[in-house]
């Protein structure tokens, strides 16, 4: 199981919109829509925000979307703030009941 | 509201077994459609899947490490477990136990605080 490739940063300012990037295989991204997002701002519990590709568990801002395409998947979050910078993580089922994270991405906002 | 909390040692000697217990509280480890997992973070790094232990009694593991894990529930406290074994520094990171909620969110949608383990003599 090779981990998913993410960026490792990327910026933003303030109401601006950022994509995050999540990169996999046929073996788990491209076969499975079961590619989940976390937000994870160091010291605490890792959040889920996307959930199945695209969908947001209740509570979370509709500024948070997902999508894929192929071997890739993306979160968009837009009109960006200041309690966005964490860091940004993407998961996929990977068959046989196992999982693999992506390698985080620091999100800065500017 | 669900809570889960890691604990155990927070130093490990080298090739020594690794022992945490994540307690659960606000949802039964019973439910069919939760399934329990443990993830951690090495310093300065990302996210690592270690494994899963779903309703059926079936538990799976990342492949990296090569079968030191043993992911086992008591139901009789609510309790889940991570046993890996032989140890080593690169075991060193924060550890995290999750909830797996299957036919819902298919993803790990509740988490613990994360303990830190030290892997040194």
């Amino acid at each position: 199981q090779s981990a998913l490739t993410q960026p490792a940063s990327v910026s933003g300012s303030p109401g601006q919109s950022i994509t995050i990037s999540c990169t996999g295989t046929s073996s788990d991204v491209g076969t499975y829509n079961l590619v989940s997002w976390y937000q994870h701002h160091p010291g605490k519990a890792p959040k889920l925000i996307i959930f199945e590709g695209s969908q947001r568990p209740s509570g979370i801002s509709d500024r948070f979307s997902g999508s894929k395409s192929g071997n890739t998947a993306s979160l968009t979050i837009s009109g960006l703030r200041a309690e966005d910078e964490a860091d940004y993580y993407c998961c996929s089922y990977a068959g046989i009941s196992t999982w693999v994270f992506g390698g985080g991405t620091k999100l800065t906002i500017l | 509201q669900v809570q889960l909390q890691e604990s155990g040692p927070g130093l490990v000697k080298p090739s020594e077994t690794l022992a945490l217990t994540c307690t659960v509280s606000g949802a039964s480890v019973r439910i069919p459609t939760y399934h329990w997992g443990w993830i951690r973070q090495p310093p300065g790094k990302g996210l690592e899947w270690i494994g899963c232990m779903y309703d059926s009694g079936t538990t799976t593991q990342n492949s990296s490490l090569k079968s030191r894990v043993t992911i086992s529930v008591d139901t009789s406290k609510n309790q889940f477990s991570l046993r890996l074994t032989s140890v080593t520094a690169a075991d060193t990171a924060v550890y995290y136990c999750a909830r797996l909620s299957w036919g819902d969110s298919n993803a790990f949608d509740m988490w613990g605080q994360g303990t830190m383990v030290t892997v040194s003599s």
